[in-house]
């Protein structure tokens, strides 16, 4: 079965810098893989997502995140920080239609 | 506001007790997604309904069942609640399958005393 793990349980950084959000995965051959945001008491929104097209994937909001097979690493990532993006950020994999959530990764972002 | 309801907002019940909850997803949407979030075991998927069928089930304990009506909405039963089954009960909805995007609604609180 497939699973997925966040290297980071919590990210610090202060606006204006980059951000990089680690994501391994384990799957059988080709999954497809996802970033979801969850703000304080929201539900989840989608950021982008990986379906074997295009390895860099550009999502909303300046994140994107580049698929690398050879590593099993689905990392996400933002050029510049903005306070709204303080929030958890959860990496999926999925195969079979079934979907395997990380344990999350909460970003703080200092003024 | 994603489009997807989901009631009630709060609910408060006793061990042993059966609750339902109620979700509604996007209009053209045809799959409905259940999922938990608790401190315990983190986000999981619990089970997805396409066009009224099981499609795919995840770590749903027996105790859950689901079912998805012909107008599309969507009830997740939980029986012989526990304690353990406190948590945020997500409903998402999608056009399709699991690799469209999925809308989620603003969760269902569960508490267990």
């Amino acid at each position: 079965a497939q699973s997925v793990t966040q290297l980071d349980s919590h990210v610090s950084v202060s606006e204006g810098t980059p951000v990089l959000l680690r994501c391994n995965y384990s799957s059988s051959y080709s999954p497809s893989l996802f970033w979801y945001v969850q703000h304080p008491n929201k539900g989840l929104q989608l950021l982008l997502k990986y379906t074997s097209a295009a390895t860099l994937v550009k999502g909303i909001n300046g994140f994107e995140a580049e698929f690398k097979k050879s590593e099993t690493s689905f990392h996400l990532t933002k050029p510049s920080a903005h306070m709204s993006d303080a929030a958890e950020y959860f990496c999926v994999v999925s195969e079979d239609n079934d979907m395997r959530f990380g344990a999350g990764t909460r970003l703080t972002v200092k003024p | 506001d994603s489009g997807v309801t989901q009631t009630p907002k709060h609910l408060i019940t006793a061990t042993g007790q059966r609750v339902t909850l109620r979700c509604s997803p996007r209009s053209g949407d045809l799959s409905v997604y259940w999922y938990q979030q608790s401190l315990d075991q983190g986000l999981q998927f619990l089970i997805q309904y396409y066009n009224g069928e099981e499609r795919a089930k995840g770590n749903i304990l027996e105790r859950f069942s689901a079912q998805q009506f012909p107008d599309l909405h969507s009830e997740l039963n939980l029986s012989s609640l526990e304690l353990g089954d406190s948590a945020l009960y997500f409903c998402a909805s999608s056009v399709a399958g699991v690799i469209d995007t999925q809308y989620f609604g603003p969760g269902t609180r569960l508490t267990v005393l």
